[in-house]
């Protein structure tokens, strides 16, 4: 069954550094994809990137890039130069085996400061 | 262009009580899925509605309940409500076969008292 873990319960910044929020994922799929959300505390959840597993380059999407080791099962979340809007939740999915939903981990608390 | 809406957006409930959440799709959606997000967790699937029919289901019990209407819009029923269900319940809406690229709304906070 397809699982998602992300273990940084928090993560705290400064403006302007960059920081990496880790997520590892099990998947007896060959072909899949991997998402990243952000979820500010108005509750909506808000699409960030996206890699699929034979993409042969790292996505990337202005501020965001994605870390993806499939070897290691790894698909961690660059946001470089942070903002303070960028504090919020962070979420990683991956679809479920019928692809027609996402099941999300934990997710990562991220906090950023002036 | 509306994204994807949802209505209310706070409801307290008492237990044992039925409530009815609703979602508007975005623009040229025709698939809703639901999900069921507690405090300090991530979303967790509910069911999806396509073509006015409950596709797929989650691992939730009998009691959570939907219908997709033919404007494609949906409701989430919650009967005998419990204070377990209290948590945010989130719309997302999608193409026909890509529930897993779907646009969420910003959600129903439920809190059962």
């Amino acid at each position: 069954a397809q699982k998602i873990t992300q273990t940084q319960p928090g993560m705290f910044v400064q403006e302007k550094e960059a920081v990496t929020l880790d997520c590892t994922y099990d998947t007896s799929d060959q072909s899949y994809g991997l998402f990243w959300y952000k979820q500010p505390s108005s509750g909506e959840m808000i699409f960030l990137i996206y890699q699929g597993s034979y993409d042969e380059q790292n996505a990337t999407e202005g501020r965001y890039s994605l870390n993806f080791q499939k070897a290691r099962k790894s698909a961690n979340l660059v946001i470089s130069a942070s903002q303070l809007g960028d504090s919020a939740m962070y979420f990683c999915a991956i679809p479920n085996q019928a692809g027609t939903a996402l099941i999300f981990g934990k997710g990562t608390t991220l906090s950023v400061s002036s | 262009d509306a994204g994807v809406t949802q209505s209310p957006t706070h409801l307290i409930k008492t237990r044992g009580q039925q409530v009815t959440l609703r979602c508007s799709p975005k623009s040229g959606h025709d698939t809703v899925s639901w999900y069921q997000q507690a405090l300090g967790q991530g979303p967790q699937f509910i069911f999806q509605y396509y073509e006015e029919e409950e596709r797929q289901r989650g691992n939730f019990p009998d009691r959570f309940s939907g219908h997709q209407f033919p404007n494609y819009s949906s409701e989430l029923n919650v009967n005998a409500l419990l204070l377990g269900d209290s948590a945010l319940y989130l719309c997302a809406s999608s193409f026909p076969g890509q529930g897993a690229e779907a646009f969420f709304g910003q959600g129903t906070r439920l809190t059962v008292v």
